[in-house]
């Protein structure tokens, strides 16, 4: 299957700093891009959907200055935690999607996960 | 609000048993996906079944889906340790949206 490869793997931050999370796909192009968080022992949560060359949409609830999203390519898209504090930590999933939409199968990065103290 | 639930929260078998785990949901769907996450790791995609499908198979899983009752089963048979992980429906319609998982621990 596809590779979506996610760095870093874990982060530990100061707050009030920022925090970039790259996401790659690196056998296929990545038309869509999707951004999730996880908290312990819950589901995935969608925080956003970024299209190649497009602003992202985000979320109801999910403050777009503070979580900086960038599909700059079809194999790339960057998540930026801004002014991170200590309510930010969680595991950070990125996926990846062949078309547009959320329908068809999406390729999971191994996740990064930020810890602010 | 949540699309997926899955049930049960916890699932604990012997190896060489068959687990099954169910998902409702409660609106329209294009289809259905099964993920598999093992502790502090990114999601495996496993199976995706379309709303006209009832029934699929790929190796020891068998998925199916029942669109008037709005849900869907997993069933893992001749269950390996290697199978402990949590495992997620997630509904396909104008996003994905995840159930809370079923964490299954198959006991050697």
């Amino acid at each position: 299957g596809a590779v979506v490869s996610q760095h870093p793997s874990w982060v530990i931050c100061k707050s009030g700093t920022s925090v970039k999370i790259e996401c790659r796909s690196l056998d296929f192009q990545a038309t869509t891009m999707f951004w999730y968080r996880q908290f312990p022992k819950q589901s995935l949560m969608l925080m956003a959907t970024s299209n190649e060359g497009s602003k992202a949409t985000y979320e109801q609830g999910v403050e777009k200055d503070k979580f900086l999203i960038n599909h700059a390519s079809l194999t790339l898209s960057t998540l930026t935690v801004t002014s991170a504090h200590p309510e930010d930590s969680s595991f950070y999933i990125c996926s990846a999607g062949q078309g547009l939409g959320s329908y068809n199968e999406q390729f999971f990065g191994p996740g990064t996960r930020l810890t602010v103290l | 609000s949540q699309q997926g639930e899955e049930d049960p929260q916890a699932l604990s078998i012997q190896e060489g048993e068959n687990a099954t785990m169910n998902c409702s949901y409660k609106t329209s769907i294009n289809n259905l996906q099964w993920y598999r996450q093992n502790s502090g790791r990114g999601l495996v995609h496993l199976i995706l079944i379309r709303s006209n499908e009832r029934e699929k198979h790929s190796g020891r899983l068998r998925v199916t889906l029942d669109t008037s009752k709005k849900s869907s089963s997993l069933l893992i048979t001749a269950s390996r340790a290697a199978d402990t992980a949590s495992y997620f429906c997630a509904t396909a319609a104008l996003k994905l949206v995840f159930g809370k998982g079923t964490k299954l621990t198959v006991n050697p």
